[in-house]
């Protein structure tokens, strides 16, 4: 079965950091380019950022550039999102999907509060 | 970047109705177009992959038409299983923007 699976969600302080990681199985995770979406509580989607198959080109939003850094594991079929400087409005979930946008996780959820 | 602007941002329609929403991108993006549902607490779902193209298993009512800078998403006979949130998102070029969203309900 193909599938993502997200973790390393949870509460943070403001200006505080967090790590996503997220899972592959089903399919030839170093074939694709993956992304990562965030949803802030009833808002809209948001594309975060976009890493290549090979892990060489990566693409950030601007509200997440210089904070953000993606990353991946092909060995370990694993997508990570290093999140610095966290901030309120990066409070959300954040899910990671392939290129394609067929196939999606079920999401984390970062909260930023003090 | 490039902006999506879809239309409404909310619907109301009754069982059976042909529901069509519309998406309009800032510039030309040709057809490199995907429509989403995302029904409530779930991931979203692909249903429309290059403006027009249905996604292995989702149900013949759906479809999408368009090209260029004018995108139409259809449900040809709305089904109560339809309820959920659809979003346009353009892959034309980065960053990869999604529209508002249409959420849309059952009278």
């Amino acid at each position: 079965e193909v599938q993502l699976v997200e973790s390393g969600g949870g509460l943070v302080q403001p200006g505080g950091s967090l790590r996503l990681s997220c899972a592959a199985s089903g399919f030839t995770f170093s074939s694709y380019a993956m992304n990562w979406v965030r949803q802030a509580p009833g808002k809209g989607l948001e594309w975060v950022s976009t890493i290549s198959a090979s892990g060489g080109p990566t693409f950030y939003a601007d509200s997440v550039r210089g904070r953000f850094t993606v990353s991946r594991d092909n060995s370990k079929n694993t997508l990570f999102l290093q999140m610095n400087s966290l901030r309120a409005e990066d409070s959300a979930l954040y899910y990671c999907a392939r290129i394609s946008g067929d196939v999606w996780g079920k999401g984390t959820t970062v909260t930023v509060s003090s | 970047d490039i902006q999506m602007t879809q239309s409404p941002s909310s619907l109301s329609a009754s069982e059976g109705d042909r529901v069509t929403i519309t998406c309009q991108a800032s510039q030309d993006i040709s057809n490199y177009l995907n429509w989403f549902q995302q029904k409530s607490g779930k991931a979203p779902k692909l249903l429309i992959f290059d403006a027009s193209n249905l996604e292995t298993g989702v149900p013949s009512r759906f479809s999408g038409s368009g090209s260029g800078t004018d995108f139409t998403f259809t449900i040809s006979s709305l089904q109560p299983e339809d309820i959920a949130t659809y979003y346009c998102q353009q892959y034309d070029d980065l960053p990869y923007t999604f529209g508002q969203g249409t959420k849309l309900e059952i009278k």
